[in-house]
């Protein structure tokens, strides 16, 4: 079956802080991975997509790393600001371009 | 055009109500997505569309949902006789066929029901 995991559940940290979202995925056949970003009561917006040849892309103060043999990823974020505040979502489509989704994290920066 | 337009952004309604909402994507995509999201939940598939044709159809859409895209561009969802535990997020999301799975992937702000 396919699906993909998150973990923490849930995270807190302090303004400026770095931090790091994990993703595990069972989904086959592989094409891409995604890390959404998601505030409250908005859409999700895409932070970064991975395929299985890059291991490591970057945007901004987001570095997402993929691990295609373990079907791992993370996302590590650097200097939290309170604007990070909100829901990360790891996703991956399968092979009828479907987005399976992750059950999030949500993390909160408080200053 | 700058992105997947959903209306209304939110819908209140009494339960055993009709509600319809629409979606209209990026105008050069020809697939068309239905989610729902319930709070603390990821997005779950509900159905998509390549052009006019409705290609599949999750489990969770009863018979109650309704999904039309007639001409290819917007889309409508329609739930009858709305449940309580219709309340959640309903987000619209579009992308290109021919291309790798998942790029040009771009969501709508969602329409939030709430069933009272």
């Amino acid at each position: 079956k396919n699906q993909v995991e998150q973990s923490p559940q849930s995270l807190i940290i302090l303004e400026g802080k770095n931090c790091t979202l994990q993703c595990n995925y069972t989904v086959s056949p592989f094409s891409n991975l995604r890390w959404y970003k998601q505030d409250t009561g908005r859409g999700p917006v895409s932070l970064t997509i991975m395929t299985f040849s890059e291991n490591t892309k970057s945007n901004g103060r987001y570095t997402a790393t993929l691990d295609a043999d373990t079907k791992q990823s993370s996302l590590h974020i650097t200097a939290s600001q309170l604007s990070d505040s909100a829901s990360y979502i790891c996703v991956v489509p399968d092979n009828t371009d479907k987005l399976i989704f992750g059950t999030g994290t949500r993390l909160q920066v408080f200053p | 055009d700058t992105g997947v337009s959903q209306d209304p952004r939110h819908k209140i309604t009494k339960r055993g109500q009709n509600v319809t909402f629409r979606c209209d994507p990026i105008s050069e995509h020809n697939r068309l997505y239905w989610y729902r999201q319930t709070l603390g939940q990821g997005p779950e598939f509900l159905t998509y569309f390549q052009n006019e044709a409705q290609l599949e159809k999750s489990r969770l859409l009863s018979d109650r949902f309704s999904a039309e895209r007639p001409k290819g561009s917007f889309s409508t969802l329609e739930i009858q006789r709305t449940e309580q535990g219709d309340s959640a997020m309903y987000l619209c999301a579009s992308s290109s066929s021919g291309g790798r799975a998942g790029y040009g992937y771009t969501f709508g702000s969602g329409t939030r029901l709430t069933v009272v």
